[in-house]
C-alpha cells in the first residue's frame, strides 16, 4: 500500500537559515508525490508535487522538493527560512491517480 | 476565483447530537471529498463525490456519518449521533477535473464534541 512517513513531528529554524522537512514513502509503482502547507485556521495549500518528470520540483514560495528514488525520499527545502514559513507541513502520496494519503505532518516553528 | 466554501467554522455539541456541514465547491470542479483531521495527524478521506455520485466510502462510518451531493455541486456531510472521538477538523476539497490529483481545500469546520 502506499504511505508516506514524515521523520519529524517538530522543526525549528532560526530565520534566514535553511529549512529542510523529510519524507519517505513507499509504493508499489511510481508515485505521484505532493507537499501541502497549513497555516493556523487555514485551508491546506498546494506547495509543490512530483509527477514522474524532472525530479527536482520547484513550488511556490522558493520551496522544492527533490525526488530520489533510490532512498524513496521527498524532502521539502528552502534555501532561507522567513516567519511568514511557521506552518504544518505534510507530504501527501496520490493513490489510484486521485486519492490522496497524508503524512503526519510536520510543524514548522521559525525563530526570529 | 472563490475558493472553496464551508460552513459553519466552529461548532460544539455534545455526545449524542446531531450536527451538519456544508461545503460549496470551486464553481466548475466535478469532483468532491471529504476529509477527516483529527488533532495531531494528517488529513483522512471519508468520502469522494464525482459529480453526484459516490466513487469511494470506503473510510466512513456509516452507522453515523452520512453525506450527499445533490445536483453535483455543493455538498453537506451529517453525524448522527456524534460521539466525543468525533472531534476533528472537516475539510472539504475539489478537483478541477475528474481523477484529478489537485485538490484545492476550504478552511474546514472545527467540530468539538463534549
Amino acid at each position: 500500500a502506499q504511505s508516506v512517513t514524515q521523520l519529524d513531528s517538530h522543526v525549528s529554524v532560526s530565520e534566514g537559515t535553511p529549512v529542510l522537512l523529510r519524507c519517505n514513502y513507499s509504493s508499489s509503482y511510481s508515485p505521484s508525490l505532493f507537499w501541502y502547507v497549513q497555516h493556523p485556521n487555514k485551508g491546506l495549500q498546494l506547495l509543490l508535487k512530483y509527477t514522474s518528470a524532472a525530479t527536482l520540483v520547484k513550488g511556490i514560495n522558493g520551496f522544492e522538493a527533490e525526488f530520489k528514488k533510490s532512498e524513496t525520499s521527498f524532502h521539502l527545502t528552502k534555501p532561507s527560512a522567513h516567519m511568514s514559513d511557521a506552518a504544518e507541513y505534510f507530504c501527501v502520496v496520490s493513490v489510484y491517480g486521485n486519492k490522496l494519503v497524508f503524512g503526519a505532518g510536520t510543524i514548522l516553528r521559525v525563530k526570529s | 476565483e472563490a475558493g472553496v466554501a464551508q460552513s459553519p467554522r466552529y461548532k460544539i455539541i455534545e455526545k449524542r447530537q446531531s450536527v451538519a456541514f456544508w461545503c460549496n465547491p470551486i464553481s466548475g470542479h466535478a469532483t468532491l471529498y471529504w476529509y477527516q483531521q483529527i488533532l495531531g495527524q494528517g488529513p483522512k478521506l471519508l468520502i469522494q463525490f464525482q459529480n453526484n455520485g459516490v466513487v469511494d466510502d470506503s473510510q466512513l462510518p456509516k452507522d453515523r456519518f452520512s453525506a450527499e451531493r445533490l445536483k453535483g455541486v455543493d455538498s453537506t456531510l451529517k453525524i448522527q449521533p456524534a460521539k466525543l472521538e468525533d472531534s476533528a477538523v472537516y475539510l472539504c476539497a475539489s478537483s478541477p477535473k475528474p481523477g484529478g490529483e489537485t485538490q484545492y481545500f476550504g478552511p474546514g469546520t472545527r467540530l468539538l464534541v463534549l
